[in-house]
């Protein structure tokens, strides 16, 4: 069963621009969300999250949106960077139970 | 610094071979460790987690099983391997269970032929 869900397995931007990866989850009991990066023939590497009491959290130039009643967040990138493209997971948790999405390619052309 | 070390990176294996992935870290104590696979154009996928020596737990039934000998050492075999047995595995560690980032290793691309 997929519990969290990226539907769009690759994106493509402009550097400069803004990035903007979405993920979908089923459970309302998720209650901390993350988002992972990855290079490739690399581990993924944490790189920011949400707790359920808040609805935005923001890091230098990500962000992180969490929409409860649509069970919705998403990861922004402002301004998108080459060195940005990577394979970016999203995360769910409820207590130790953390689900992944499948992933989305970002690429960001110079 | 903790460091998360995992080998070897690439692996190809017959099918019906037996397997054995490592994974050590370092700069911590008793830390959660875990399993995930990656299969082609899927998520990750939790197959075992462990807070402690001996104590393991499978996440999903199959051909694989897991052992933590030591605090900081996490090992994933199986006596026979299978086709279906491919795919990127990641072992992890984190402070805690419950809503903890997770540290990942750099991964084995284990391919069954």
């Amino acid at each position: 069963d997929q519990q969290v869900k990226q539907n769009s397995p690759s994106l493509s931007v402009q550097e400069g621009r803004i990035s903007i990866l979405n993920c979908d989850y089923t459970n309302s009991m998720f209650d901390y969300f993350l988002w992972y990066k990855k290079y490739p023939a690399e581990g993924p590497t944490f790189l920011i999250s949400i707790s359920s009491i808040k609805d935005k959290n923001e890091d230098g130039r990500f962000t992180v949106f969490l929409n409860k009643s649509a069970k919705h967040l998403s990861l922004h990138i402002v301004p998108s960077q080459p060195g940005d493209s990577a394979v970016y997971f999203c995360a769910a948790s409820a207590w130790s139970d953390m689900r992944f999405g499948a992933g989305t390619r970002l690429t960001v052309k110079p | 610094s903790q460091t998360i070390h995992q080998w070897p990176a690439t692996l190809v294996q017959p099918v019906g071979s037996p397997l054995s992935l490592e994974c050590t870290v370092e700069g911590t104590s008793n830390p959660n460790l875990y399993w995930y696979r990656q299969a082609a154009g899927r998520g990750l996928q939790l197959l075992f987690y462990s807070v402690g020596i001996g104590q393991i737990s499978s996440e999903v039934p199959q051909n694989l099983s897991a052992s933590r000998p030591q605090d900081r050492q996490f090992i994933l075999s199986s006596k026979k391997l299978l086709l279906s047995d491919s795919g990127f595995y990641l072992c992890a560690w984190s402070v805690s269970l419950t809503n903890e980032k997770l540290f990942f290793g750099s991964g084995t691309q284990l391919s069954v032929l």
